[in-house]
């Protein structure tokens, strides 16, 4: 079966601190692909990342990082300085070749950056 | 601009009232989905749609009907609404590559609440 477990339902830091949201998954496969989606308050879906399972290399964009270990079936990632708009839900999800398509998401994380 | 677009963003109706919801994408993939998302249960795959005429069912499809007559069409039918069908929905679409594992892109998402 495959699964994605964020474990972290709420978190709430003050501004200019780091955050790491943690993400867990399971899967057989040995071809997959790992996202984070942004859900603001507004409600939309944001992409962010798309990672492939043969690429454990860690990404940086601005204040955005991820650090994918695949011996830990890991995705966590990274808000340095956090800021207010960076509040919102974050979800990880997990799609993997040839399963129909279907992305499996976590429950996601909602963040929330004070002043 | 890439995007997927639905109708309407929010709907109020009644038991029993036949209604649809229109999704369409201008990026010519192939691949288009349906989620629902609700508190407690995240978001979860309703159908989808590898390419025209070809459809399949997700993890919740009962109470529901698509489409796929054109490419860049997927409209969610519910045929007799009802009020545990209130749900936020998204309409999301990608690329077949990768053996389907590219990223999909969400539509604005769908208010509905069913009385």
């Amino acid at each position: 079966a495959q699964k994605v477990t964020q474990a972290q339902t709420e978190i709430s830091v003050v501004e200019k601190e780091d955050v790491t949201l943690d993400c867990v998954y399971e899967t057989r496969d040995t071809t997959y692909y790992l996202f984070w989606y942004k859900q603001p308050p507004s409600g939309e879906l944001v992409f962010l990342i798309r990672r492939n399972s043969f690429d454990e290399q860690n990404e940086i964009s601005g204040r955005y990082s991820w650090n994918f270990q695949k011996s830990t079936s890991s995705f966590n990632f990274t808000i340095t300085a956090s800021q207010v708009v960076d509040s919102a839900v974050y979800f990880c999800a997990l799609r993997s070749y040839n399963q129909g398509g279907k992305l499996i998401f976590g429950q996601g994380t909602e963040l929330s950056v004070k002043p | 601009e890439a995007q997927v677009t639905q109708n309407p963003r929010y709907l109020i109706t009644v038991t029993g009232k036949k209604l649809t919801v229109t999704c369409s994408q201008n990026m010519n993939h192939e691949y288009m989905s349906w989620y629902r998302q609700d508190p407690g249960l995240g978001l979860r795959q309703i159908y989808y749609s590898m390419n025209v005429e070809v459809t399949d069912k997700g993890d919740v499809p009962e109470g529901y009907k698509v489409s796929r007559k054109e490419k860049r069409n997927f409209p969610l039918i519910l045929e007799s609404p009802s009020p545990n069908q209130t749900s936020l929905y998204f309409c999301a679409s990608s690329s077949l590559l990768a053996g389907g594992t590219d990223t999909q892109y969400f539509g604005p998402g769908t208010r509905l609440t069913v009385l």
